[in-house]
């Protein structure tokens, strides 16, 4: 089945940059996705990389995979007190019937 | 409709009470989740929708809990004996579901459960 794992917390200090990881175990996955949630809002998308690419780059954010690995990581450069969020990793499979499977989510805390 | 809409945004019972939470979701979108997130936690997945069958109902925590979708539309979580426990933010989302290669999940505000 599907597993998709991470660390709960992280704490970075203004203006350095954060690495968030995530595990999954799916082999046929599709699409890897980041979504954030800020204080007292929903889940938003926030980037996604296609299985057969190793690395995103989009402004601040690098999405890197290592599909051999299983694992994806989010690094967001010049980390700002407004990225403090919590961080879902999701994989979308496509094994059957197409279904995106959530981590449990990194809390990102950044320190002024 | 234009997002993932939930009814009722804030919901505070008694304990023991059944609640009925609504999730309407995207307008042509046949995936349909259901997850529960305390407070400060992470997403905890409850249950997933293919169209009107749930093929994935493993994460629900007991009997007390169920769900149903019905025209590939609306679902509703229903919530039996509520126990302070239940107190959660339950959020729905909807994707396309279907091999359309990337199929991005939108998420409903939320619904807040407060047993008391």
């Amino acid at each position: 089945g599907e597993d998709v794992e991470q660390s709960l917390f992280l704490s970075v200090r203004e203006g350095d940059s954060s690495v968030i990881n995530c595990t999954y175990t799916d082999s046929s996955s599709t699409y890897l996705y980041w979504y954030k949630q800020e204080p007292g809002a929903g889940l938003q998308l926030l980037t996604y990389i296609f299985s057969n690419m190793d690395m995103k780059q989009d402004q601040r954010l690098t999405v890197l995979l290592n599909k051999k690995d299983k694992h994806l990581s989010l690094r967001i450069a010049d980390t700002q007190t407004g990225d403090s969020a919590i961080y879902f990793c999701a994989e979308l499979n496509s094994g059957g019937y197409q279904k995106v499977t959530f981590g449990t989510g990194t809390k990102l805390q950044v320190i002024p | 409709g234009a997002g993932v809409s939930q009814s009722p945004s804030n919901k505070v019972t008694e304990k023991g009470k059944d609640v009925e939470l609504r999730c309407d979701p995207i307008s042509g979108h046949t995936a349909l989740y259901w997850y529960r997130q305390r407070l400060g936690q992470g997403l905890e997945f409850l249950i997933y929708f293919q169209g009107n069958s749930a093929p994935d109902k493993s994460g629900l925590p007991s009997d007390r809990f169920s769900a149903e979708r019905t025209g590939e539309s609306v679902s509703t979580l229903t919530i039996q004996r509520t126990q302070q426990e239940d107190s959660a933010v339950y959020l729905c989302a909807s994707s396309l579901g279907q091999d359309l290669g990337n199929t991005e999940a939108f998420f409903g505000q939320g619904t807040r459960l407060t047993v008391v």
